[in-house]
């Protein structure tokens, strides 16, 4: 599969507290970005991080990308409990479409 | 903009009958699509179009599912005969472009009994 794999699956912290979440893929990529899904919503787009950037920042929310290792990272600074949702990576092999991962279930306890 | 519309929001059908879901995209993107979410098997790519032609259909699951897309402002993904295993949500996306940020609608919940 190209299709980004999330860790961990799930993930339960305090509010205020960070959460990190991470993204493995298995191809050279153009881009890549995080999206988030509230329970029985649509996906909602984050941020998008481009293969020749490294950090990107976006209010609470830093994406690290190493194409090295073929991993990214999703920091979700002081997080609250509205930030309680799934998030998802999304990896496009050049020239296609972007593909989604499985997802990192993100629980804030207030 | 109102975003991408998607109808209708749920669906319950028995097995057998004919489903159709409806799509809107938002005005002016060029990419559509349609993704089904279930909790086995995540979120699958079912197909996309490009300036309304259909371009990749490979993660559309066997012959009863088809998708069409008339013209800019409108796609459907029909399945017939519908069965228990369809039970799923279904998304719409819409973009700019096959690699820019897709846009989602709230998607149609479809329960086939």
């Amino acid at each position: 599969s190209q299709q980004g794999e999330e860790d961990p699956q799930a993930l339960s912290i305090q509010e205020g507290e960070n959460a990190t979440m991470n993204c493995s893929y298995k191809t050279s990529i153009n881009n890549l970005q995080w999206y988030r899904q509230n329970s029985g919503r649509g996906l909602v787009h984050l941020i998008l991080i481009r293969s020749n950037e490294r950090e990107k920042h976006s209010g609470r929310l830093r994406v690290t990308l190493d194409t090295s290792k073929k991993s990214s990272s999703l920091l979700i600074t002081a997080s609250r409990a509205a930030d309680t949702a799934s998030y998802f990576c999304a990896t496009d092999v050049a020239g296609n479409q972007f593909y989604f991962g499985t997802g990192t279930s993100l629980t804030v306890i207030p | 903009d109102a975003g991408v519309i998607q109808s209708p929001r749920h669906e319950v059908t028995e097995m057998g009958q004919e489903v159709t879901l409806r799509c809107k995209p938002i005005s002016g993107h060029n990419s559509l699509f349609w993704y089904r979410q279930t909790m086995m098997r995540g979120l699958e790519l079912l197909i996309y179009f490009n300036n309304n032609v259909p371009i990749d259909d490979s993660g559309m699951p066997e012959d009863r599912f088809s998708a069409k897309m008339p013209n800019a402002s409108f796609s459907t993904l029909k399945i017939q005969p519908s069965e228990p295993r369809d039970s799923a949500v279904y998304f719409c996306a819409s973009s700019g472009g096959v690699r820019e940020t897709q846009y989602f609608g709230p998607g149609t919940r479809l329960l086939v009994l």
